[in-house]
């Protein structure tokens, strides 16, 4: 398997404008988590799914952000409109009943 | 108090020698641990998972869990430059379904 795929690798944007980061999860794992990274924050879960199904949201920093799963093997996370503070590398990880998570490679966003 | 507590480091160690890199945690109702490793610009990878007391070896790393004393710890033996990176700490809690709680990290330089 590939692993976890996300895109765009690097994004940069200016203040105001939306941003839209993808992710495909290892084909057959049920749950995929969105995080975000920073230095000052370190790693934070923002949301979660089960089987395309949002679990908890209660990550999501406001409603500037929102997440889809539309199938099993593809999810967005949205930022709009987007702010120099959202800056930070977002990482989405995937599991299956082994509760390991696994990791895509993350996007690295610069808002201006 | 935190739910998962690191040093945050910088922790330095010769090469050869052994990193010990501790975590302590505080919900006694976690049930399964992990240490991620993260390179600096990369993403969390796993290296170790332990579920029971005791020690779990895997080639150099060795991963220690004693659930009386709430604390996991990891164990590199013949630290090498290459296991320069974070370590991170991740547990999983009764009733969290597949959702972790990272540590903030430790970060671990191995100075030839």
């Amino acid at each position: 398997d590939a692993g976890v795929i996300q895109s765009p690798r690097h994004e940069v944007t200016e203040m105001g404008q939306e941003v839209t980061l993808r992710c495909k999860p290892i084909s057959g794992h049920d749950y995929l988590f969105w995080y975000r990274q920073t230095m000052m924050r370190g790693l934070e879960l923002l949301i979660y799914f089960n089987n395309n199904v949002p679990i908890d949201d209660s990550g999501m920093p406001e409603d500037r952000f929102s997440a889809k799963m539309p199938n099993a093997s593809f999810s967005t996370l949205k930022i709009q409109p987007s702010e120099p503070r959202d800056s930070a590398v977002y990482f989405c990880a995937s599991s299956s009943d082994t509760n390991i998570q696994y990791f895509g490679a993350g996007t690295r966003l610069s808002v201006l | 108090q935190k739910e998962v507590e690191q040093n945050s480091g910088p922790l330095s160690v010769p090469e050869g020698a052994i990193a010990s890199l501790n975590c302590t945690y505080s919900d006694r109702g976690s049930q399964s641990f992990f240490w991620y490793r993260q390179y600096s610009g990369k993403s969390p990878e796993l290296i170790m998972s332990i579920y029971s007391n005791g020690d779990k070896e895997d080639g150099r790393f060795t991963a220690q869990l004693n659930k009386a004393s709430q604390y996991v710890s990891l164990l590199i033996r013949d630290s090498q430059p290459s296991d320069s990176a974070t370590y991170l700490c991740a547990l999983l809690k009764i009733g969290s379904a597949r959702q972790l709680t990272f540590g903030s990290g430790t970060q671990l330089t191995v100075l030839p």
